[in-house]
């Protein structure tokens, strides 16, 4: 198990245009985070999910954002209409006791 | 609302110094992690404290959990140039029992051989 995998690694979208992030958790892990980093900055909570059920959404704007966790495949944060301010590195982590956390290398999403 | 504050945000030293950085709250934590994150990459675990007053030692890398629980700090003896990198500490937000950490600004560390 390589631990999480995230893809793409970067992400460049046009203002306008979706962007939907993958993240596949380590084997046998069922709780997934989503984090948001701003350059020189910690990381901010987005959600948490558990296998087909969002469990925490308090982080998530409430518009254009969105994340599921499917029964089969990975976990998706989609982000539809991007703005600049989407601009950031997102970071998926999973764990299996929510706690002990393994952090993927996350996904740099530019938009121009 | 549960913060976190890190200090120094930004801190330069010559290989072989000392250093400590800290992580302060007016909220109790249940537990507090610490990452180390290199650039382009997700943060790695370096530690947990769940205890009020434990110390956990890694090598040349002491943590100390305030006895309230409140804060914390990472002590590093004789810095080397491996050490670069952006620390951050995390708490678990205590409020949500679903295991959601709220992450100080992070300190980038330049260690300079």
């Amino acid at each position: 198990n390589a631990g999480v995998m995230q893809n793409p690694r970067h992400l460049v979208r046009r203002r306008g245009q979706e962007a939907r992030l993958r993240c596949s958790p380590m084997k046998g892990h069922s709780h997934v985070y989503w984090y948001r980093q701003l350059p020189e900055e910690g990381l901010k909570f987005m959600v948490y999910l558990q296998k087909e059920n969002i469990i925490d959404e308090s982080g998530m704007p409430k518009e254009r954002f969105s994340a599921e966790f499917p029964k089969e495949g990975p976990s998706i944060l989609r982000i539809q209409q991007v703005v600049r301010g989407d601009s950031a590195a997102y970071f998926c982590a999973s764990s299996q006791l929510r706690d002990g956390y393994t952090f993927g290398s996350g996904t740099r999403l530019t938009v121009v | 609302t549960q913060l976190l504050e890190q200090s120094p945000q930004f801190l330069s030293i010559q290989e072989g110094e000392n250093l400590t950085v800290y992580c302060n709250s007016s909220s109790v934590f249940s537990s507090l992690q610490w990452y180390r994150q290199e650039p382009g990459e997700g943060p790695v675990l370096l530690v947990t404290v769940v205890t009020g007053g434990e110390v956990k030692k890694l090598k040349r890398l002491t943590f100390q959990f305030g006895d309230a629980r409140k804060d914390s700090s990472l002590h590093i003896t004789a810095a080397q140039p491996g050490d670069t990198g952006l620390y951050l500490c995390a708490g678990l937000d205590g409020s949500s029992n679903t295991g959601k950490l709220i992450f100080g600004q992070g300190t980038t560390l330049q260690v300079k051989p």
